[in-house]
């Protein structure tokens, strides 16, 4: 089974710093199968990135993503106060179709 | 744009069975694509559960493919999870969530269950 590991664990950060997000898989995943998801407390992930570095609905093109292979990474150019919440990547592929990252929480410094 | 409702019991004892269902609206099960089922236990991550076709067909997480079974009613616009045996470990956010090719794009708010006596 393919591990989504990011780091770090939590990011503290002020407003209008930059964020910058890693996951890192322990086997090869296609560009088009790594996504990322945003989550405020008490309410349900938001799909902020997928295929890699296509930014969803509605996501203001302060976030961007990247990468290839094993490590991706989602930027947040200028933090803004909604930006801070936690973070999870997610691969789809075999066994299970959907895996997640264990969450990196991006909190205010 | 597609919209997702959770709801089922919030408490379920021990080695009992947890029925939560999924209400699709806004678009027909059939043009919804996949749907799935993830969980989110207290304080912690996310874990994929399962998705349904509005056929029928079904992909289920390894880890839960002996205790739950999803369905589909297409008369009412819904699915649903059925996971029998648990414990306190499936104390959790239950969302349910529409695919869209390799990711989840709508969720709904979750529903939140736990198993205690």
């Amino acid at each position: 089974e393919i591990v989504l590991t990011q780091s770090p664990g939590t990011l503290s950060l002020s407003p209008g710093d930059r964020a910058t997000l890693s996951c890192r898989t322990s086997q090869s995943v296609s560009s088009g199968y790594l996504a990322w998801y945003q989550q405020k407390p008490g309410q349900a992930p938001r799909l902020v990135i997928f295929g890699t570095s296509n930014r969803a609905t509605g996501i203001p093109d302060r976030f961007s993503g990247s990468g290839s292979g094993t490590d991706f990474i989602l930027t947040i150019s200028r933090l803004e106060p909604e930006d801070f919440a936690v973070y999870y990547c997610q691969r789809y592929g075999s066994s299970p179709l959907y895996s997640f990252g264990q969450g990196t929480k991006v909190e205010i410094k | 744009q597609v919209q997702l409702q959770e709801s089922g019991p919030g408490l379920v004892r021990p080695s009992g069975t947890l029925s939560l269902t999924c209400a699709v609206s806004g678009a027909t099960i059939s043009e919804s694509h996949w749907l799935s089922w993830v969980r989110q236990p207290p304080g912690k991550g996310l874990e994929w559960i399962g998705e349904i076709y509005h056929t029928g067909n079904t992909n289920y997480n390894p880890s839960f493919r002996s205790r739950v079974t999803l369905s589909v009613d297409n008369s009412k616009n819904q699915i649903s999870l059925i996971l029998t045996s648990v414990t306190a470990a499936d104390t959790a956010v239950y969302y349910c969530a529409k695919a869209a090719a390799y990711n989840l794009e709508v969720w709904g708010k979750g529903t939140a269950v736990t198993v205690s006596s």
